[in-house]
């Protein structure tokens, strides 16, 4: 099963600043998942990033505001743009850990993000 | 939306005793999953059961489906301390060709010593 390397861990950020978030595989994957999870809240899909094309957005979600990049089968990162102190949120990478009705996800352990 | 919804949303239990919680999902699926998270920290796979499966065991923890009712229910026995976090179902979307997880509202866990 993958293994995913997320950072930061958390920050805390000013408001109109941009900060990115990494995730590293430790194994090639087609498919990597960014959610967020607003405080007390479930997780929210917000893209599928995969490798050599765009990124596909989720409704309510835009490229100008959580650009994406892909540049090899284990790498991703998700900037978190203009940022105002709705953005405070806890923002995760996953992957498919085997074929798609088999293992799960596994999931980095999470950036928490305070905008102040 | 296609979130389901799990109850109750917060459960409070005493060490030993058993704890279930409740996922109810909206469309058709062709899996099943459970989550744990502790202190708001990345999600940790607990089990999987698929669309043809009704029932699935896993150590202390133990997982029923009934998609005639589009229902699932994750029972922890025995409960420990350790076992404290917010637990989650989640289904993968159908009109994703099965890729995305679609998450339940989570319920969160308190067991005291």
């Amino acid at each position: 099963s993958a293994v995913i390397s997320q950072k930061p861990s958390r920050d805390i950020c000013q408001r109109g600043t941009s900060l990115t978030i990494q995730c590293q595989v430790d194994s090639q994957v087609t498919m990597m998942f960014w959610y967020r999870q607003q405080p007390g809240q479930s997780l929210t899909l917000i893209a599928t990033a995969n490798q050599g094309s765009e990124a596909t957005y989720e409704s309510g979600f835009v490229i100008d505001k959580f650009p994406i990049s892909r540049p090899n089968l284990t790498f991703s990162t998700l900037t978190v743009s203009n940022m105002s102190p709705e953005d405070s949120s806890i923002y995760l990478c996953s992957v498919n850990r085997g074929r798609p009705e088999g293992y799960g996800y596994t999931f980095g352990s999470g950036t928490r993000l305070t905008v102040v | 939306s296609q979130q389901g919804e799990e109850d109750p949303q917060a459960l409070s239990i005493q060490e030993g005793e058993n704890a279930t919680m409740n996922c109810s999902y909206k469309t058709s699926i062709n899996n099943l999953q459970w989550y744990r998270q502790n202190s708001g920290r990345g999600l940790v796979h607990l089990i999987l059961i698929r669309s043809n499966e009704r029932e699935k065991h896993s150590g202390r923890l133990r997982v029923t489906l009934d998609t005639s009712k589009k229902s699932s229910s994750l029972l922890i026995t025995a409960s420990r301390a350790a076992d404290t976090a917010s637990y989650f179902c989640a289904t993968p979307a159908m009109n994703t060709g099965f890729q995305k997880l679609v998450f339940g509202t989570g319920t969160r866990l308190l067991v005291s010593p």
